[in-house]
């Protein structure tokens, strides 16, 4: 059974980086796509981007100027970092698997989330 | 990029059918596919594709597609059902994902 876990700080101060970490247990992150998703608080999931393990990334266009997603396949990990967080950016932050497919794409395994609040 | 509609509420009868729906144009090529999310927990997806399950999750639970609308449908609704449910597709013109806005469900 495969299984995500988020890591990284729960507070960050406005203009700097978020940083987190999944790790990935019970299966292989390789041949794999990997994904971020966050979800302000009350509101709803927002799709930040997605890599595979040989390094390829795709983004959500709102934050493609912000975001960047690695791959440490030696650590069977996946980072994410957001640059020049603002108090919009607080949310529980979610990795998923993504299985892409031609007829559609879906998350089959989710961490269990960190909250991260950008705050002075 | 595509966007995804969903009623914001929904309300159903405990051990009566509920259908939750998600609109978009994105959905008249490829499949939604929808998640559970109960407070305080990570989404679990419940149904993608035409109409598959992954394992553990209850065959009430079930998916069509016509046209540009997906729809959830809970047959038997459950008191455990009441969660907020999100559909997410492939977006039309890209490789981006697009979620749903989401449904809350309530059983009454």
């Amino acid at each position: 059974q495969v299984q995500l876990q988020e890591s990284g700080p729960g507070l960050v101060k406005p203009s700097e980086t978020l940083s987190l970490t999944c790790t990935v247990s019970g299966g292989s992150i390789n041949s794999y796509y990997w994904s971020w998703i966050r979800q302000p608080p009350g509101k709803g999931l927002e799709w930040i981007g997605y890599t595979y393990s040989s390094g390829s990334t795709n983004f959500h266009p709102s934050l493609k100027s912000r975001v960047t997603i690695s791959t440490d396949t030696s650590k069977n990990q996946f980072s994410l970092k957001l640059y020049s967080v603002t108090t919009a950016d607080t949310a529980v932050y979610y990795c998923a698997r993504i299985r892409r497919e031609s007829s559609g794409y879906r998350f089959d395994y989710w961490g269990q989330g960190t909250l991260v609040t950008v705050s002075s | 990029s595509s966007e995804l509609t969903q009623d914001p509420a929904v309300s159903v009868a405990l051990g009566q059918t509920v259908r939750i729906t998600c609109q978009g144009d994105s959905l008249r090529s490829y499949y939604a596919s929808w998640y559970q999310q109960k407070p305080g927990q990570a989404p679990v997806l419940v149904i993608y594709g035409s109409n598959n399950r992954p394992s553990g999750i209850p065959d009430r639970f079930s998916g069509s597609s016509s046209g540009s609308t997906s729809s959830l449908t809970i047959t038997g609704a459950q008191a455990e059902d009441e969660a907020d449910y999100y559909c997410n597709s492939r977006d039309n013109s890209a490789n981006d994902v697009v979620f749903g806005g989401g449904t809350k469900l309530t059983v009454l």
